[in-house]
């Protein structure tokens, strides 16, 4: 299994980017998939996920409405398309598989991530 | 609540064992997951479900879990645990959530 997340880099407050992870070594349709991101000097924060076939999505309050998360299972991708970009979004970005097991799901592949700086 | 709960920081001396703990209301219905990342490189899953290690980790790492509160034991601490140690599980929503985090030095 392997994640290469992508589309790092230096926005003004305000702005957009988009992220994306590609994914090998699995069957990507069958699998959830998330993103969590980490503030630097911080903890762990979960920011979305989405099914295999993108009909059940979830955000984290802090980006509801401003983050939409998709897939697109033909090229073995999943996407970040981050509006409104805050200070506060400063974070690596890690794209992460689930696993799901006993009726619950676990994030058991992790990219290395990608660096987002929101400054002005 | 949707909060998992963590002791900041413990220290363990090598080969002796250490236990972090992980609160949370959430853990009354769902089982924790237990990540340990070194600096600079992403989390690794040591731990899911009541008490599963996947391939590759060592068998030191092991679970536990009783009522609000989830356990992850390193049984003969290592150099190379020195780590951040994070908890996750999800609360009714569907949401996930991590606690803030354990920072375990190796003496």
């Amino acid at each position: 299994v392997q994640l290469v997340e992508s589309g790092g880099g230096l926005v003004k407050p305000g702005g957009s980017l988009r992220l994306s992870c590609t994914a090998s070594g699995f069957t990507f349709s069958n699998y959830n998939m998330n993103w969590v991101r980490q503030a630097p000097g911080k903890g762990l924060e979960w920011v979305s996920s989405i099914s295999g076939g993108s009909s059940y999505i979830k955000y984290a309050d802090s980006v509801k409405g401003r983050f939409t998360i998709s897939r697109d299972n033909a090229k073995n991708s999943l996407h970040l398309q981050m509006n409104s970009l805050r200070v506060e979004d400063t974070a690596v970005y890690y794209c992460a598989k689930d696993l799901y097991f006993g009726a619950q799901y676990y994030f058991d592949y992790w990219g290395q991530g990608t660096l987002i700086t929101v400054s002005s | 609540s949707s909060e998992l709960t963590q002791d900041p920081a413990v220290s363990v001396a090598l080969g002796q064992t250490v236990r972090i703990t992980c609160q949370g209301d959430s853990l009354r219905n769902y089982y924790a997951s237990w990540f340990q990342q070194r600096p600079g490189q992403a989390p690794l899953l040591v731990i899911y479900g009541k008490n599963n290690r996947p391939s590759g980790i060592p068998d030191r790492f092991s679970a536990s879990s009783s009522g609000n509160t989830a356990s992850l034991t390193i049984t003969g601490a290592q150099a190379e645990d020195e780590a951040n140690f994070y908890c996750n599980s999800r609360d009714s929503s569907g949401n996930r959530v991590f606690g803030g985090g354990t920072k375990v030095t190796v003496l």
